[in-house]
């Protein structure tokens, strides 16, 4: 069955440091990936997403991720956090021919001030 | 302003009663799905529809029920058969394909008196 692991459920950083949330997800066809982010009282919005060419994305608000296929990865970073990213993260995949997207548990990201 | 709306907000049910949460989309997007959120597990994809007229059980479709009788239309009802129903629902729609991301409501929380 496909799943999707995000391994960090809580994450606590002081501003301007560096952040990298992990996600692996299993399934062996072809995936389209995403994350997801949200913020205290909004709804879940897009940070970024892959589904094909170069394996380094860029999102919004200074986000990026890497796929690495042969690991099943798609972690997601950030050179410098800022308290505003206060937020639950979500990796998710679309696995193609399923028509279901498969969501993480989600990690919460606390960024002090 | 395209977007997706779920109403109520918030919603209460009393023991042995059906309720209905409603999600309305004008964007113009051909699949709908539903989700539970709750707190540590992530979403759980509950059911989704491709078309009208036409929907698949998700993960955890027992004691839920839904319809697609119009586009952008999508309305989950919570059945007593739920045992555990007290979560926060999501409604989202994509414009097809995979690779597309997902566009989600506020959420409307249930809870049990």
């Amino acid at each position: 069955a496909q799943s999707v692991s995000q391994h960090n459920h809580h994450v606590i950083l002081s501003e301007a440091a560096s952040l990298e949330l992990g996600c692996n997800y299993s399934y062996g066809g072809t995936v389209n990936l995403f994350w997801y982010v949200q913020y205290p009282g909004q709804h879940l919005q897009l940070l970024l997403k892959y589904f094909s060419g170069d394996p380094l994305v860029k999102g919004i608000k200074g986000f990026e991720a890497e796929f690495i296929k042969s690991k099943f990865s798609f972690n997601l970073r950030k050179p410098s956090v800022q308290w505003s990213d206060t937020a639950e993260y979500f990796c998710a995949v679309g696995a193609s021919g399923t028509y279901k997207y498969i969501f993480g548990t989600g990690t919460r990201l606390k960024v002090l001030a | 302003d395209g977007g997706i709306t779920q109403s109520p907000k918030y919603l209460f049910r009393k023991e042995g009663q059906n309720v209905t949460l409603s999600c309305e989309q004008n964007l113009n997007h051909d699949a709908m799905y539903w989700y539970r959120q709750d707190p540590g597990q992530g979403l759980r994809l509950i059911y989704y529809s491709q078309i009208v007229n036409d929907f698949q059980k998700g993960d955890i479709a027992e004691g839920y029920s839904v319809s697609r009788e119009k586009k952008e239309s999508f309305p989950l009802t919570v059945t007593s058969a739920q045992k555990n129903p007290t979560a926060f629902y999501l409604c989202a729609s994509t414009r097809g394909g995979m690779s597309q991301p997902q566009h989600f409501g506020d959420g409307t929380r249930l809870s049990i008196l």
